[in-house]
């Protein structure tokens, strides 16, 4: 089984800052895979990425990058220039047979 | 290619009366996956489902609720006898096979209890 930790629970900046999200996991697994959704006000949750393990490589779609370290056992997620659209709470949810998700990390763009 | 559709929107019951949530999974996917969401909490799974059987319940209320994934149709959450307490946004959610893969969600049904 899997454990993640989003030890942010809440992050407040000023729109054009940068941002980043943390998640650490646990895992006992060799091949496994990772995951970030979000929660924005309107409620419907949204895939952003899934990520296995067999790959290191970061990840940069837009203003949104992610970088996955096995040596810190890391999966974070880092905006750029954030937005006030950006507002939302992060999930980085652990895998199991469901997708299973905490309190997240909420973040507040102020303009 | 529709994504999750979930319906109605909002609902709204009385004390007492039955709550019926419906969910159809994107094409080509079998495994659906039902959240509920109180009030400024988290989302709480509830139950997996794979095409007429039930996976995974340990997170559905032992006592008037209870879920459905015909081979036909969409999934059904029905919630007998409903209670202030279940006012909650459901989510449902879908995906083309167990783990490893992302799930995607609907848009959540809303339900309150007067």
């Amino acid at each position: 089984a899997q454990k993640v930790t989003q030890a942010q629970t809440e992050i407040s900046v000023v729109e054009k800052e940068d941002v980043t999200l943390d998640c650490v996991y646990e895992t006992r697994d060799t091949t496994y895979y990772l995951f970030w959704y979000k929660q924005p006000p309107s409620g419907e949750l949204v895939f952003l990425i899934r990520r296995n393990s067999f790959d290191e490589q970061n990840e940069i779609s837009g203003r949104y990058s992610w970088n996955f370290q096995k040596s810190t056992s890391s999966f974070n997620f880092t905006i750029t220039a954030s937005q006030v659209v950006d507002s939302a709470v992060y999930f980085c949810p652990p895998q199991g047979r469901a997708l299973t998700f905490g309190s997240g990390t909420r973040l507040q763009v102020q303009p | 290619n529709a994504g999750v559709m979930q319906n109605p929107r909002h609902l709204v019951r009385r004390r007492g009366q039955e709550a019926r949530l419906r969910c159809s999974p994107m094409k080509g996917h079998s495994h659906v996956y039902w959240y509920r969401q109180l009030p400024e909490e988290g989302l709480k799974f509830m139950v997996y489902l794979q095409k007429e059987n039930i996976i995974d319940e340990s997170g559905m209320p032992k006592e008037r609720f209870s879920a459905e994934f015909p081979k036909e149709g969409p999934s059904i959450l029905r919630i007998q006898q409903v209670v202030r307490g279940d006012s909650a946004a459901y989510f449902c959610a879908s995906s083309p096979r167990q783990g490893g893969t992302e799930a995607f969600f609907g848009q959540g049904t809303r339900l309150t209890v007067v």
